[in-house]
């Protein structure tokens, strides 16, 4: 079963709007991890947040993590046409040895 | 620094043929090791993972097999494709199953 569910599972912005993906799990995790992927392509980590956090920065990326509601969202800003890719999530749990769980993704879509 | 390679990049098969899929790790020692598959604009469905040479842990029953002869090597096998092995299959290494995980660019099979 997957631990990791995006919501939307597509979502279609005009360049320069913000994105925001949620994700929502299950289980007790050590860390949350969100990845992109280009159509084809392989899964790029973009950033770790881990369970004694509540938001990190990377850029024009914004994560947050809430534990009480097991639950994380993704923020991109001002949107670019480079940006459209699929977006997932994926948990690492403390009972799931070394294996990240992923979710569905949600497929972004950024329209010049 | 650490690369993943994966070939072949596309193949097509016919019903009932052997597969062997191919992944190696460089720049890296004993790292855990990963397949996964994804249907189209689905997400990703672990298939196997190995902590260490000849030691596969097998998520989902298949028809699909895999081996690790060598530290950095993982394979992915198949003895008769079916139908339903059409997908895009990727591979994946972490260290020591901790932090982030790294993607190879993955391999588009199609079974006829």
């Amino acid at each position: 079963s997957q631990q990791g569910e995006e919501d939307p599972q597509a979502l279609s912005i005009q360049e320069g709007e913000n994105a925001t993906m949620n994700c929502s799990y299950k289980t007790s995790i050590n860390n949350l991890q969100w990845y992109r992927q280009n159509s084809g392509r392989g899964l790029v980590h973009l950033i770790l947040i881990r369970s004694n956090e509540r938001e990190k920065h990377s850029g024009r990326l914004r994560v947050t993590l809430d534990t009480s509601k097991k639950s994380s969202s993704l923020l991109i800003t001002a949107s670019r046409a480079a940006d459209t890719a699929s977006y997932f999530c994926a948990t690492d749990a403390w009972n799931a040895g070394n294996m990240l769980t992923f979710g569905g993704g949600t497929r972004l879509m950024v329209k010049p | 620094s650490q690369t993943i390679h994966q070939w072949p990049a596309t193949l097509v098969q016919p019903v009932g043929s052997p597969l062997s899929l191919e992944c190696t790790v460089e720049g890296t020692s004993n790292p855990n090791l990963y397949w996964y598959r994804q249907a189209a604009g689905r997400g990703l469905q672990l298939l196997f993972y190995s902590v260490g040479i000849g030691q596969i842990s097998s998520e989902v029953p298949q028809n699909l097999s895999a081996s690790r002869p060598q530290d950095r090597q993982f394979i992915l096998s198949s003895k008769k494709l079916l139908l339903s092995d059409s997908g895009f299959y990727l591979c994946a290494w972490r260290p020591s199953g901790v932090g982030e995980q790294f993607f190879g660019p993955g391999t588009r099979l199609t079974v006829l």
